[in-house]
């Protein structure tokens, strides 16, 4: 979905460097979302975002951390990346519904930890 | 904890034949349902969703299907073609008030030529 977009699309990266992926969305949407995936398996929540001043952690958020600059961007960070940290990241918005809120995804960043 | 579960890992079927996809959840809590197409190289895309309060829904080429008393959700894809080739993920509103939604581990459909 071109209303998310995801930078870098690919990165490649050694174990202990510190790195940042970043999310934009158009969408006007008050809530965004970061999930790893991992071959064959599903979404695991990172982290979470309902308002530029709200973090909340996910299901995995060790190692990683977050920054809501703008209601816009919601930016993805690993502080030092290991090698179990290699997955594809995807980024996601939605607009509070009362529970039955879509979300839409961003194309994801691929991230190799040598 | 409450999860969202699919039966089949993969589902092979012919160009032309009508697919069926599942989806087990177990939060009877949960009252908004999704559906999401994942293309390789792709984030999900939504493909369709359905409210509690329905058992039926229908969009073009695609039924979901809700049946609340053994907690199953289904996707049919119909006359199904090699561009529906993916995976397929189903999704409930988490149990907790901040309605996250949780996510099954999918099902890879391949179309047969």
């Amino acid at each position: 979905d071109a209303d998310v977009t995801q930078t870098p699309r690919n990165r490649i990266t050694k174990t202990g460097k510190r790195i940042m992926l970043e999310c934009s969305q158009t969408k006007g949407h008050d809530r965004m979302y970061w999930y790893r995936q991992d071959p064959g398996l599903g979404l695991r929540l990172i982290y979470y975002s309902f308002d530029v001043k709200d973090i909340n952690k996910g299901e995995i958020s060790d190692g990683y951390s977050v920054s809501r600059q703008a209601q816009a961007k919601f930016s993805l960070s690993l502080e030092s990346a290991i090698p179990n940290q290699t997955a594809l990241y995807f980024c996601a918005t939605s607009r509070w519904a009362g529970g039955q809120e879509t979300q839409y995804f961003g194309p994801g960043t691929r991230l190799l930890v040598l | 904890g409450e999860s969202v579960g699919l039966h089949l890992p993969t589902l092979s079927v012919q160009e032309g034949d009508n697919s069926i996809i599942n989806c087990a959840y177990s939060n009877s809590a949960s009252d908004y349902f999704i559906w999401y197409k994942q293309e390789s190289g792709k984030g999900p895309q939504f493909i369709i969703d359905i409210r509690s309060n329905m058992d039926k829904r229908q969009g073009q080429r695609v039924t979901v299907l809700l049946n609340k008393t053994v907690k199953h959700l289904s996707l049919q894809i119909a006359a199904t073609q090699p561009g529906d080739s993916a995976v397929y993920f189903c999704a409930e509103n988490g149990v907790d008030s901040s309605y996250k939604l949780i996510f099954g581990s999918g099902t890879r459909l391949l179309v047969r030529p």
